[in-house]
């Protein structure tokens, strides 16, 4: 079945230091590729999405480009903050899905000062 | 403009036991869609509703049930609960069955079977 692998946590970077957070998957077709942060005491926030091959996703710094070839989305920040401190889950959906959401197991990301 | 709200924020059940969950649909959306996120992993998907009906399921046995109300709002419930079902369950809005990047998230329900 279709499912998403994301690197494993926790990551801990110091402020101003450039973030990868590797994400793969497995599906048939063609899927959309999202990145959702979370928040400590929030709900999920989509941050960036990606609906074809070679699409880049951006958003608040972070960015993703949609690899088919290496079936990756890999999330990336060149500069990151003590307030980007947060879960990052790596999401597929297929578009004769009806908008259901597979997740990855989440990075936990902490910035230091 | 309301977000999606969820009640309550926690829950303490014991095995055996059913409980209820609640969720609020930001407004202007009227599918909700649940998720239940155990401690340390990605949420999965349990099911979706849309016009009051069931339109997808997960993976999740039938004690898991919902319903959707003529006002969107939406209710999770779990019959004969087990200590696995301990998780934090998510709400997610959207308008119609779109794609996933108009799905709006609650902030969770945490339920915690003894």
């Amino acid at each position: 079945g279709d499912s998403v692998t994301q690197m494993e946590g926790p990551v801990t970077l110091s402020e101003e230091a450039f973030l990868t957070i590797n994400c793969t998957y497995t599906a048939t077709g063609y899927p959309s590729l999202f990145w959702y942060v979370q928040y400590p005491g929030e709900g999920l926030q989509l941050l960036l999405k990606a609906t074809k091959a070679d699409d880049k996703g951006s958003n608040k710094g972070f960015e993703a480009t949609y690899r088919k070839e290496t079936t990756s989305f890999h999330l990336e920040k060149g500069s990151v903050q003590v307030s980007d401190s947060a879960v990052y889950f790596c999401a597929l959906s297929k578009n004769n899905q009806g908008g259901k959401l597979i997740f990855g197991q989440g990075t936990e990301l902490s910035v230091k000062p | 403009d309301a977000g999606v709200t969820q009640s309550p924020t926690h829950l303490i059940k014991t095995r055996g036991q059913q409980v209820t969950l609640r969720c609020s649909p930001k407004s202007g959306h009227d599918t909700v869609s649940w998720y239940q996120q155990a401690l340390g992993q990605g949420p999965q998907f349990i099911f979706q509703y849309y016009e009051e009906e069931e339109r997808q399921r997960g993976n999740f046995p039938d004690r898991f049930s919902g319903h959707q109300f003529p006002n969107y709002s939406s209710e999770l419930n779990v019959n004969a609960l087990l200590l696995g079902d301990s998780a934090l369950y998510l709400c997610a809005s959207s308008l119609g069955l779109a794609s996933p990047d108009t799905q709006y998230f609650g902030p969770g329900t945490r339920l915690t079977v003894l």
